[in-house]
Order: C-alpha cells, then structure tokens, then sequence
C-alpha cells in the first residue's frame, strides 16, 4: 500500500475556476505535511505547509483531517500560470531520518 | 546565492554500467537527500545524509549507495544499471535534518538518466 494516494487527474479546467485535490496518506505516525507544486521537467518546489488548523495563502488553501488522514488544496481563481503538477507529501520520523513520501502528482492544467 | 546544484544535468549509459550523481547542496545546509523520480510518477525516497552520516535508506537495491562529503556535497552511485534505473535523480537540501522535519526541502533541478 502506498504511503500517500492522489487522483491523477488530469484536471482541465477554466481560467477562473475553483479546483480542488485531495490526498490520502496511510501511516498515522505521519507528522509533516506539505503540497509542492512541480512544473514540467522542473523540479519539485514547496507551495505550502498543511497544518490542522487549516492554513491559506492567497488564492491557495490547504486543509488536513488528521482522523480521517487526509489532506486538500484548494484553488481559487485560478490563472493560467497555475498549471503544474501538484505533489502531496507526507513525513514520517524514521529512526531520526526525515525523508519526504510524495503522492503521484495531481496534473492540472488551465485552460484560457 | 546559489541553490543546489546537481551534475550533470542529463546522462546516457548503457545496462550494466556504473554512473555517479552529483550534488552541491544550499551553502549553510548540511542535509542532503536523494529521490529517483520515474515518469507518471512522484519522487521516491532513496537516501538521506546529515552531517556526513546516513540517517536513512529507502527501499533500493544495494546497487545504489551515496555519501556525503566534509563539504556536505553528496554523490549518488548506481551500480550495474538497469533499463528501469532510467529516471531523474534528484537532490534535496535542508538546513537541518534530524527528528520532525522543520525546514524547507530545496531541490536541485536533477539528472536525467536513461539506461540504454
């Protein structure tokens, strides 16, 4: 079973949408939480830190549900510049190692 | 101030050869990470340095081994290489890494490895 599980998409949607990922992670002994955003044969990039009080930055919010293990980012408005792959990650303390475990990536792609 | 940096940036060896990574981690950190990413698909963990010790160990095959440097530049070795080992490799960097994960992972930009 994998650590963290994503819908794939592709998500096509309009400039000025709202969309919406999700993401599961399997291990409750998870602690740290992030989405990163990775362009097309780029590198992956932090967009936000997920807290359990839920945190937003701009038009960008994260939200996590530790019962329910399970992890949002939603887009508001979205711009043409928003399309990437998002990654969803998680972190478990390894014997003090602290390596990321990455979903699959949710492909959006904006559309004019 | 320069990010990570990774070489070389694309390389082609053929099935059963050796290739070694390289990576210059953010100056002032002394983490760094490997993760091989195949295409469709999100990073994988391979390994983590701290302070020129490894700290943890993905699930590879012992045909991949690293180090870390007193520099804290890492390489990544990949021995008698496979088709499947054909990814990018990429390498992560972060002040600290011990326990809870409490800083930013970098990414350098990565090597491109096909296997032939």
């Amino acid at each position: 079973r994998k650590e963290v599980e994503q819908d794939p998409g592709p998500f096509n949607v309009p400039e000025g949408a709202t969309v919406a990922f999700n993401c599961t992670y399997s291990n409750s002994a998870s602690q740290s939480f992030f989405w990163y955003r990775q362009d097309c044969r780029k590198e992956p990039k932090l967009l936000m830190s997920v807290y359990s009080s839920g945190n937003e930055d701009g038009r960008f919010t994260a939200q996590l549900n530790r019962a329910s293990q399970y992890i949002s980012l939603l887009i508001r408005d979205s711009k043409l510049s928003d399309s990437a792959t998002y990654l969803c990650v998680v972190t478990i303390d390894q014997t003090g190692a602290n390596n990321l475990f990455f979903g699959t990536g949710t492909r959006l792609t904006v559309i004019p | 101030d320069a990010g990570v940096t990774q070489s070389p940036t694309h390389l082609i060896k053929t099935r059963g050869q050796h290739v070694t990574l390289r990576c210059s981690p953010i100056s002032g950190h002394k983490s760094v990470s490997w993760y091989q990413q195949v295409l469709g698909q999100g990073p994988q963990f391979i390994f983590q340095y701290y302070e020129k010790e490894e700290r943890g160990r993905g699930n590879f095959p012992d045909r991949f081994s690293a180090r870390q440097f007193p520099n804290y530049s890492s390489e990544l070795n990949v021995n008698a290489l496979l088709l499947g080992d054909s990814a990018l490799y990429l390498c992560a960097s972060s002040l600290t890494g011990t326990g809870v994960w409490d800083t930013e992972a970098f990414f350098g930009q990565g090597t491109r490895l096909t296997v032939v």
